[in-house]
């Protein structure tokens, strides 16, 4: 029972490259979403889906595309890596067809832009 | 718009003692609350909820606390372990999202002296 997955879990690029962070979870859960975490800030939202191949922004999506042809991939691209990427990535799932509203978390991508 | 924060970024308790872990929010309307626990290199962990037709829950050694006139709530740990050492979020969620995706406040440290 994997439950949800991320890769690569470290990374270490440089500005300009084009990054893709990978999600994959295994509980067929409608829901996915895409976070980031720096201190200071908490985690934030940068994208989010209802389904495959239904997908919003969310608080900061700016520099990041994401897709989701199949429903238990969620990956992250980012088209151009900036410095201030530099981040841990977690990726999360829900399905709220329970009493319950919250998310299962990923184990987080550390992403280094040089 | 929704705000969910913390007063104490780090709290040092020592083993044994019971833990008590704050949260304020501001947005009156806001009618579901999620703990999470994150351990350093992992994702977020679900711990508990509470809905605001309650005023407390209780789980196995935490407890909840909602105080809806003061726009507060609280994470109580009781004989606190060193395996509760971790950084605690409290969470609701967005409305921009349609209660999809969640907003987090910045964290408390807990660190658990032997």
């Amino acid at each position: 029972d994997a439950g949800i997955t991320q890769s690569p879990r470290y990374k270490i690029t440089e500005t300009g490259r084009q990054v893709t962070l990978m999600c994959h979870q295994t509980w067929s859960h409608s829901y996915m979403f895409w976070y980031r975490q720096d201190l200071g800030h908490g985690l934030r939202l940068i994208y989010y889906s209802a389904a495959a191949d239904i997908t919003d922004k969310g608080e900061v999506p700016d520099g990041y595309v994401v897709s989701r042809s199949k429903t238990e991939n969620f990956p992250l691209t980012l088209e151009s890596a900036t410095r201030s990427q530099t981040s841990v990535y977690f990726c999360a799932s829900s399905d709220f067809g329970t009493a319950q509203e919250t998310q299962y978390f990923g184990p987080g991508t550390r992403l280094l832009v040089l | 718009g929704e705000s969910v924060g913390l007063h104490l970024p780090t709290l040092s308790v020592q083993e044994g003692d019971n833990s008590i872990i704050n949260c304020a929010y501001s947005n009156s309307a806001s009618d579901y609350f999620i703990w999470y626990k994150q351990e350093s290199g992992k994702g977020p962990q679900f711990i508990i909820d509470i809905r605001s037709n309650m005023d407390k829950r209780q789980g196995q050694r935490v407890t909840v606390l909602l105080n809806k006139t003061v726009k507060h709530l609280s994470l109580q740990i009781a004989a606190t372990q060193p395996g509760d050492s971790a950084v605690y979020f409290c969470a609701e969620p967005r409305g921009d999202t349609g209660r999809r995706a969640l907003t987090f406040g910045s964290g408390t440290r807990l660190q658990v002296q032997p």
